[in-house]
């Protein structure tokens, strides 16, 4: 009963440095996402793909590649770190990409930039 | 600034006491949802209501939504410690995206 995976769940990188979120969920959903979380912010998206094979921006795309490997999985990347995306960030899924769909969300990566 | 703001942005009450949580919102929806958030933890849906929905209720969970006054308000009836956490509202103001507030910290003492 995993719902949906996030690894890791805690990083620290230095500046220009690169990694990859992963994110992973066993619900057969369609959809899926991928937020920044900042205090006072709230939830803000990066990236989503609404099915296997294709990926669109949010509202915060700068400095981050997705790739949706296939239905289950979707992968965030940093290629060049910076001390502004240290952020908790969270992945979610939902079976379709109607925005009445429920959100699945994963319980976070935690990441800092030095 | 946020679509959904909610307000207050942080309560605390006593085990027993009922909780309100408002959301307000600045373009017209066809349905907004709450979520709550526990510590180091990610969001868990609660419930949807729709636009053409005045209230809805889901066990100790009563949401009202008032379309001309671009608000929605959460309540939890006799809270639990274990309702301590954080509370969001996410609308559809954009159309096809969710759009969540900053949220409402509450914290229930036993």
């Amino acid at each position: 009963n995993a719902g949906v995976t996030q690894t890791p769940k805690f990083q620290v990188l230095k500046t220009g440095q690169s990694m990859t979120l992963q994110c992973a969920q066993d619900m057969n959903h369609n959809s899926m996402y991928w937020y920044r979380q900042d205090p006072g912010m709230g939830l803000r998206l990066i990236y989503y793909s609404a099915s296997e094979g294709t990926t669109d921006k949010g509202e915060v795309p700068n400095g981050y590649n997705v790739s949706r490997l296939n239905k289950r999985e979707f992968s965030l990347r940093l290629e060049s770190a910076a001390p502004s995306q240290t952020s908790v960030y969270f992945c979610a899924s939902s079976k379709g990409d109607r925005v009445i769909q429920p959100q699945h969300f994963g319980d976070g990566t935690r990441l800092s930039i030095l | 600034s946020q679509q959904g703001e909610e307000d207050p942005q942080a309560l605390s009450i006593q085990e027993g006491e009922n909780a309100t949580m408002n959301c307000s919102y600045k373009t017209s929806i066809n349905n907004l949802q709450w979520y709550r958030q526990n510590s180091g933890r990610g969001l868990v849906h609660l419930i949807l209501i729709r636009s053409n929905e005045r209230e809805k209720h889901s066990g100790r969970l009563r949401v009202t939504l008032d379309t001309s006054k671009k608000s929605s308000s959460l309540l939890i009836t006799a809270s639990r410690a274990a309702d301590t956490a954080s509370y969001f509202c996410a609308t559809d103001a954009r159309g096809d995206k969710l759009i969540f507030g900053t949220g409402t910290r509450l914290q229930v003492f036993p």
